[in-house]
């Protein structure tokens, strides 16, 4: 069980927007920065969203991160079939001293 | 550019201890803490603990405290993983992943190495 929550999956159509969430608590999201990492199929996760709303160089901005209290969500706009992947919310816990994860969301489009 | 590269799959019985290696290049090996995160099939990602190669001093996730050590060979750029007194829930994609600070993100990550431990 994930410190972390998120759905299991999400799917949408090309085009349109989908938003996965990530629930936390305030030793986690409610105190630190949230992470969103894209996993694709067969490949190492790569980091997409960092500080909470920040895109490294190269992420398109049709993905947006967004925090509030003790959740967060990760906003995917424009789906393209390129975006089917496991995506995997993260921050530091201060209870646990260690970084947490959420389960993970398979994207599906459809 | 910066690029992680990680040692090739293992098999592994039960009990046994497997040693993942994680090559740095591009970037001053000293100035970024690295990460070992592992990925169990049909699980999602377990953070297992990271090592500072300037202090060389580490901090391992309660779960592993006692089964996991992670050294650094500064002269070969390398962090090394070793897990021991391996079961088979330890079947896993293992990833080192580097970050600027210990609580920061992870901004690259090597390409995973499969240990699969079985009789």
């Amino acid at each position: 069980q994930s410190v972390l929550t998120q759905p299991p999956s999400a799917s949408g159509t090309p085009g349109q927007r989908v938003t996965i969430s990530c629930s936390g608590s305030t030793s986690n999201i409610g105190s630190y920065y949230i992470y969103w990492y894209q996993q694709l199929p067969g490949t190492a996760p790569k980091l997409l969203i960092y500080r909470n709303n920040q895109r490294p160089s190269g992420v398109p901005d049709r993905f947006s991160g967004s925090k509030s209290g003790t959740s967060a969500s990760l906003a995917v706009s424009g789906l393209r079939s390129e975006d089917e992947a496991d995506y995997y919310c993260s921050a530091w816990d201060d209870s646990l001293s260690a970084w947490v994860f959420g389960g993970g969301t398979k994207l599906t489009v459809l | 550019q910066v690029q992680l590269v990680q040692s090739g799959a293992e098999v592994k019985k039960p009990g046994a201890s497997v040693k993942v290696s994680c090559k740095a290049s591009g970037y001053t090996f000293t100035s970024y803490y690295i990460h070992w995160v592992r990925r169990a099939p049909g699980q999602g990602l377990e953070w297992m603990g990271l090592i500072n190669p300037s202090a060389d001093s580490t901090t391992y996730a309660q779960k592993f405290q006692g089964r996991v050590t992670m050294t650094r060979d500064t002269s070969a750029r390398t962090v090394y993983m070793e897990l021991s007194s391996l079961r088979s829930e330890d079947t896993a994609v293992f990833y080192c992943a580097r970050s600027l600070a210990a609580r920061s993100h992870f901004d690259y990550w090597g390409q995973g190495t499969l240990v699969t431990v079985s009789s």
